[in-house]
């Protein structure tokens, strides 16, 4: 069954240090790739995505994320987080099945905190 | 930014009660609209796919006749939940988008249902 995995479930940093949050999927297929991030008390917002092209995807607030497909990979990075980052993460992979069938499958979500 | 308006944002009400839940993209015409439901500490489950004009794509399990969905326009979707029991509470939430294929989808806020 296609699935997705956000491996860390909270993470707590100090405001600098750097983010790496991984994201995996279990598709050898086409996919579509998705990082949105929901702040507290706020509506999920779309942080970047992957269709195609460039493997490595820059987004808003200085996050990117690396589509690695040899590793069914899509990790979300970080250089310098800063207290406003805190919030919860998650990743979403639409696959694309035989007929040109889609599904969007989402992740469990990471909880960020940032300690000013 | 394209905005999604979902409405009401609570409800509580007793078993047997019907609830409807309205999602208004508010500055672009959604061919496609997506409700999910969301259980404490759990993914975004997709509960449906509806498309303008025509009839919902349910997913796997979830009851049709028990979660109405109409998509009579470009800019309003609603799901009705039919005589709500006390396990149908959850948190609702819809998403808009242009087109399926390659537009990220736009999220309501969300709606909490409790059913007493």
């Amino acid at each position: 069954a296609q699935s997705v995995s956000q491996h860390n479930h909270h993470v707590i940093l100090s405001e600098a240090a750097s983010l790496e949050l991984g994201c995996n999927y279990s598709y050898g297929g086409t996919v579509n790739l998705f990082w949105y991030v929901q702040y507290p008390g706020q509506h999920l917002q779309l942080l970047l995505k992957y269709f195609s092209g460039d493997p490595l995807v820059k987004g808003i607030k200085g996050f990117e994320a690396e589509f690695i497909k040899s590793k069914f990979s899509f990790n979300l990075r970080k250089p310098s987080v800063q207290w406003s980052d805190t919030a919860e993460y998650f990743c979403a992979v639409t696959f694309f099945n035989a007929g040109n069938n889609r599904k969007l499958i989402w992740g469990l979500g990471t909880s960020l905190a940032v300690n000013p | 930014g394209a905005v999604v308006s979902q409405h009401p944002s609570r409800v509580i009400c007793k078993s047997g009660t019907s609830v409807k839940i309205e999602c208004r993209s508010l500055d672009f015409q959604a061919t496609t609209m997506f409700w999910y439901r969301q259980f404490p500490k759990q993914s975004l489950m997709l509960m449906a796919t509806s498309n303008e004009g025509s009839k919902a794509t349910y997913e796997q399990g979830v009851e049709k006749d028990k979660f109405l969905i109409n998509h009579a326009s470009l800019t309003l979707s609603t799901l009705t939940v039919t005589s709500a029991h006390p396990e149908d509470s959850s948190f609702y939430i819809c998403s808009a988008s242009r087109t399926f294929e390659n537009q990220p989808q736009h999220f309501g806020d969300g709606t909490r249902l409790s059913i007493l």
